[in-house]
């Protein structure tokens, strides 16, 4: 069974970062496409980028290019997301989820909160 | 990049009923379409793909249609474990972007 496990939730001081995880079983991590994808407070859906896990490679919506850093870590089979200088428009809860060409996004992390607060 | 504008933003219907939620596309997105479904506290699901293709244990009530720019979600006989926002995205060309999303409530 695919599972995207994410870490638990966050809180950030304004200017500081924060780094989630997503461990994923159930499948080849390396064949698979990660990607995030935020939610604000209410709001809809932002896609914020993906990681090819297998080559590194990453590919960022331009609005979250200074925002956001994606990871993985083969040997573990998890994904990350660093979140850097943090403000209140951070605040959010954060997914992740496996691409599959064609079918977009097949399987979602449960999300984690990230709070921004001083 | 590729504009999706969902319509109706909310949406009441009776247990039965049939709902449609429409979606535009500000460009040709040639049926790189899906179609999620969020319930409160919860991740979105996958409900069809590629316009019109049925994700692996989604109730068969549910269908997509459309082509070109215009596509739809039909929900027949509403269910009360329907309730829930719905999203469009189009996965045609990077960065992949969403509806706005269809609160869908039942009457």
């Amino acid at each position: 069974e695919v599972q995207l496990q994410q870490s638990g939730p966050e809180v950030g001081r304004p200017g500081s970062s924060v780094k989630i995880s997503c461990k994923a079983s159930g499948y080849t991590f390396t064949d698979y496409v990660m990607n995030w994808v935020k939610q604000s407070p209410g709001q809809g859906l932002e896609w914020i980028g993906w990681i090819d896990p297998e080559y590194g490679s990453t590919d960022y919506a331009e609005k979250f290019k200074k925002k956001a850093t994606l990871t993985a870590d083969t040997s573990s089979n998890t994904a990350y997301i660093q979140l850097s200088s943090l403000t209140s428009e951070d605040t959010a809860t954060y997914f992740c989820a496996r691409w599959v060409p064609g079918r977009s996004f097949d399987y979602w992390g449960q999300g984690v909160m990230v709070t921004v607060s001083s | 990049d590729i504009q999706m504008t969902q319509s109706p933003a909310s949406l009441s219907a009776s247990l039965g009923e049939t709902v449609t939620i429409e979606c535009l596309a500000s460009e040709d997105i040639y049926s790189n379409l899906a179609w999620y479904q969020q319930k409160p506290g919860k991740s979105p699901q996958l409900l069809i793909y590629y316009a019109n293709s049925l994700n692996d244990g989604v109730p068969s009530r549910f269908s997509g249609s459309g082509s070109g720019t215009q596509y739809s979600l039909k929900i027949n006989s509403l269910q009360s474990e329907d309730v829930s926002i719905y999203f469009c995205q189009q996965n045609y060309d990077s960065p992949w972007t969403f509806g706005g999303g269809t609160k869908l409530e039942l009457k």
